[in-house]
């Protein structure tokens, strides 16, 4: 009963390669979030989607892509991966409206770049 | 650029002891959120505050957001081991409909028995 569900949990790739992380929510929230954590444990915003419609693009390269084929789920493409892309990726989800923004958490990616 | 600073930056005490976490911003925040992040695991929220001035408690914790929605605490009374972790606020602008949290850089706390 998992509220929000990532894949994998480590992610261990060559410079140069392509993965995707995934995604899951059960909580019936419409709008879902990824935030990059760096290694001083600053968590930044990337991307949001609410019932599918991209809503925040935040400054990511082009090589990042978010999609979310329904609003439960939301992955996350990275192409062409790159050392500075190491680093741990939160996906998070939130219900729109009633103003406080409260958001639940996955436990996170852990992606290492070689 | 909103932004939210938080202090200190690391916090090491005993057991029992009670400690004040800080989180400053020069901006308006419409609401405020405190999370706690264990390691390996996700950040965790612990508490929303909405109206300036407010008060919330949980447990030990003691949470306050600014009488001008600027700035927020946390107080922790006799902390024990299970608060070891990295305490992070996050506030939302009012002027943006986005629904973007902006994070604060975050404190860590550790509780040795």
């Amino acid at each position: 009963d998992t509220a929000v569900s990532q894949t994998p949990k480590y992610l261990v790739t060559q410079m140069g390669n392509d993965k995707s992380i995934k995604c899951e929510q059960n909580l019936g929230h419409d709008t879902m979030y990824w935030y990059k954590q760096d290694s001083k444990k600053f968590l930044k915003i990337m991307f949001s989607y609410n019932n599918k419609e991209l809503i925040i693009n935040e400054t990511v390269p082009n090589r990042f892509s978010p999609k979310s084929p329904d609003k439960a789920h939301l992955n996350l493409h990275i192409n062409s991966l790159e050392l500075g892309d190491s680093a741990v990726y939160f996906c998070a989800s939130s219900l729109q409206g009633g103003g406080s923004y409260e958001q639940y958490f996955g436990p996170g990616t852990r992606l290492t770049v070689t | 650029t909103q932004l939210l600073e938080q202090s200190p930056q690391f916090l090491s005490i005993q057991e029992g002891e009670n400690l004040t976490v800080y989180c400053n911003s020069s901006s308006v925040f419409s609401s405020l959120q405190w999370y706690r992040q264990e390691p390996g695991e996700g950040p965790v929220l612990l508490v929303t505050v909405v109206t300036g001035g407010e008060v919330k408690k949980l447990k030990r914790l003691t949470f306050q957001f600014g009488d001008a929605r600027k700035d927020s605490s946390l107080h922790i009374t006799a902390a024990q081991p299970g608060d070891t972790g990295l305490y992070l606020c996050a506030g939302n602008n009012p002027m943006d409909s986005s629904y973007k949290l902006i994070f604060g850089s975050g404190t860590r706390l550790l509780v040795r028995p």
